[in-house]
């Protein structure tokens, strides 16, 4: 069955810390994959997404993830956080074939310290 | 462009009432997927429609229900409502194909009491 992990579900860090996020995930076929961030009482909105080509995807806010097919793990990474990246953040992946359904996981919720 | 728009915001109902919530897409997009989100459950997808046709459909009981409009717009239903369901659920709207981002709206928080 597919799944995503997060395992980190609290993480507290002090501003300018370094951040990884991680997330494995399980699928048996090509996927797609996103990380998501929700804000305190905002939507969720796209960080990044991996398709093709590059491992290493860059997205806003100086944030990127690393596909690592061999361990089925696409980790969220930031080098310095700063007290507005206070957020709950969901990996999720989508098949890229067949079904159109995300599947996220359980989320992480990032607490910085200003 | 405008986002995706859920309506209500907000509702409270008791167990064993029904309740709709809808969802109005970004233009163009024929997509709409709709999620519950509760604590440390994350997001559980409910099901997805496109042009009026459910495509997929999550592990929810049949209490679940939704459908989409000739213009996209879906409505989502609970029956016979539990205490369980109270969450927050969320719609997406996305381009049809794999590719394609998932664009969410604020959601509508269900308390059911």
């Amino acid at each position: 069955a597919q799944s995503v992990s997060q395992h980190n579900h609290h993480v507290i860090l002090s501003e300018a810390a370094s951040l990884e996020l991680g997330c494995n995930y399980s699928y048996g076929g090509t996927v797609n994959l996103f990380w998501y961030v929700q804000y305190p009482g905002q939507h969720l909105q796209l960080l990044l997404k991996y398709f093709s080509g590059d491992p290493l995807v860059k997205g806003i806010k100086g944030f990127e993830a690393e596909l690592i097919k061999s361990k089925f793990s696409f980790n969220l990474r930031k080098p310095s956080v700063q007290w507005s990246d206070t957020a709950e953040y969901f990996c999720a992946v989508k098949s890229t074939s067949g079904t159109y359904k995300y599947i996220f996981g359980t989320g992480t919720r990032l607490k910085v310290l200003a | 462009k405008a986002g995706v728009t859920q309506t209500p915001r907000y509702l409270i109902k008791t167990r064993g009432q029904q309740v709709t919530l809808s969802c109005s897409p970004i233009s163009g997009h024929r997509s709409v997927s709709w999620y519950q989100q509760t604590p440390g459950q994350g997001l559980q997808f409910l099901f997805e429609y496109f042009s009026e046709t459910q495509r997929n459909k999550g592990n929810f009981p049949g209490r679940f229900s939704g459908r989409q409009f000739s213009n996209s717009r879906s409505e989502m239903n609970v029956s016979t409502l539990e205490l369980g369901d109270s969450a927050l659920y969320l719609c997406a709207s996305s381009l049809s194909d794999s590719i394609a981002e998932a664009f969410f709206g604020q959601g509508t928080r269900l308390t059911v009491v």
